[in-house]
């Protein structure tokens, strides 16, 4: 059965410090790693990873995926109160499935 | 900017009603999708689209319907709601962008539906 697999379900740092965000996956016919930051409502895209190795940065957030090991890392740095929502983590697997995992809750204390 | 719209954003509605959740791209994309997401779990796929006149169940059992006859609508439909349908329905859609890589979804604003 494919399934991605988050840690930690739920995180509190204050502000400026440095968080990793774990992603772990089993899927048939994997394409592509996605991550997403949601907040009250609908997910909101970061990061798609097909190669390993290559690491991908916007601003603070920064994302790799080992396609030998299944796992993927989101990394950010210097937090600030507006990093707080949920972190999503999504495999593609085959030509229309994305498997979603249960995604990492984030509060940064000010 | 992603442009896939759903109405309504809030709905309650007594037990037994039939009601229909619209959800609507401009972005021309060829497949859509329905999840299912309670407060503090994972999204969950009730129905997706590969194009017009295509549709498939997800893995989640749902008792709703869809249907796809424009590319751009992608409506989703409950018979009879009942309390246990309580919960937040999330649109989104995705394209193929050649080679083995799929587009990322995006996703519309949700509905959040809670049935008495």
């Amino acid at each position: 059965e494919d399934k991605v697999v988050q840690s930690p379900l739920s995180l509190v740092v204050h502000e400026g410090d440095t968080v990793t965000l774990n992603c772990s996956y089993e899927v048939t016919n994997f394409r592509s790693l996605l991550w997403y930051k949601q907040e009250k409502k609908a997910p909101t895209f970061l990061f798609m990873l097909t190669s390993s190795g290559i690491e991908k940065k916007s601003g603070r957030l920064s994302s790799i995926l080992d396609k030998k090991e299944l796992f993927s890392i989101l990394n950010i740095t210097a937090t600030q109160t507006g990093d707080s929502a949920i972190y999503l983590c999504a495999a593609a697997s085959g030509t229309y499935k994305y498997i979603f995992g249960t995604g990492t809750r984030l509060k940064v204390l000010a | 900017e992603a442009d896939i719209y759903q109405t309504p954003r809030y709905l309650v509605i007594g037990t037994g009603k039939k009601i229909t959740l619209e959800c609507s791209q401009t972005m021309g994309h060829d497949k859509m999708y329905w999840y299912q997401q309670d407060p503090g779990m994972e999204l969950h796929l009730i129905h997706y689209s590969y194009g017009v006149n295509s549709t498939e169940k997800g893995d989640l059992s749902s008792e709703s319907t869809v249907s796809r006859i424009r590319t751009e609508h992608f409506p989703l439909t409950l018979e009879s709601a009942r309390p246990s349908h309580t919960s937040q329905y999330l649109c989104a859609s995705s394209e193929y962008i050649g080679g083995p890589i799929y587009n990322e979804q995006f996703f519309g604003p949700g509905t959040r539906l809670t049935v008495l």
